[in-house]
């Protein structure tokens, strides 16, 4: 069965940097997009942005240029997620999700079981 | 601000419908992207709900169901039972960021 495992919990100071894994299994890794998604406690999702695990290419969403990179391992079926320059107000969980084309699209089908990144002085 | 609209909040009594609306624009559900639905119960990732505007993935129970027209969509739940308590966000994709957006998320009460 699909699997996303996703690393644990990560307590981070302002400034810092944090890399978050995401660890596929249950189908070929290469064959389906990734992305990443983050929720701030008690707020809504919001999307960061995307990697292509065949090719490595990235899409970022323009909030976060400059201040994110994806990155993929093929050999151990792995993307990372690493947020550079961290505020407060970065303090989120963080979902990497596969993801299906559709007609006209595409959707989530598959989530990781999230990461809590806290960012505390 | 998102960029899809959604009420923050619908409640309704055990076996009633319930109807959550997901209103976008021109860029993103008025130019043709399909929107799609989750369910996020608390403390857990989202789950899929309906795609393509209207299609139930396996194991999803026809009491939910999805609608678009124009700029926006619609999530109807009936015959509610206590375990549909949960936030529901719409997600499509927006041509002009270039990627997805999501709704606000709508908290879903079950009286």
């Amino acid at each position: 069965q699909v699997q996303l495992v996703q690393s644990g919990a990560e307590v981070k100071k302002p400034g810092a940097p944090v890399k978050v894994s995401c660890k596929a299994s249950g189908y070929t890794f290469t064959s389906y997009y990734l992305h990443w998604v983050r929720q701030a406690p008690g707020q809504g999702l919001e999307w960061m942005g995307i990697i292509n695990p065949s090719g490595g290419i990235t899409t970022y969403a323009q909030k976060f240029q400059g201040r994110v990179t994806m990155t993929r391992d093929t050999s151990t079926s792995t993307v990372y997620m690493e947020l550079s320059s961290l505020t407060y107000e970065d303090t989120a969980v963080y979902f990497c999700a596969r993801v299906t084309f559709g007609s006209s699209g595409y959707y989530f089908d598959y989530w990781g079981q999230g990461t809590l990144v806290t960012v505390s002085s | 601000q998102s960029v899809l609209t959604q009420p923050p909040s619908v409640s309704g009594a055990p076996g009633q419908r319930v109807t959550i609306s997901c209103t976008g624009s021109s860029s993103n559900i008025g130019a043709g992207y399909d929107v799609h639905w989750y369910q996020q119960l608390p403390g857990t990732a989202p789950k899929l709900l309906i795609y393509e505007s209207n299609n139930r993935p396996s194991g999803v129970p026809d009491r939910f169901a999805g609608s678009k027209s124009g700029t926006s969509a619609s999530l109807a739940i009936t015959g509610l039972q206590a375990e549909d308590e949960a936030d529901y966000y719409c997600q499509s994709y927006d041509s002009s960021q270039s990627g997805v957006v999501f709704g606000g998320g709508t908290k879903l009460t079950v009286l």
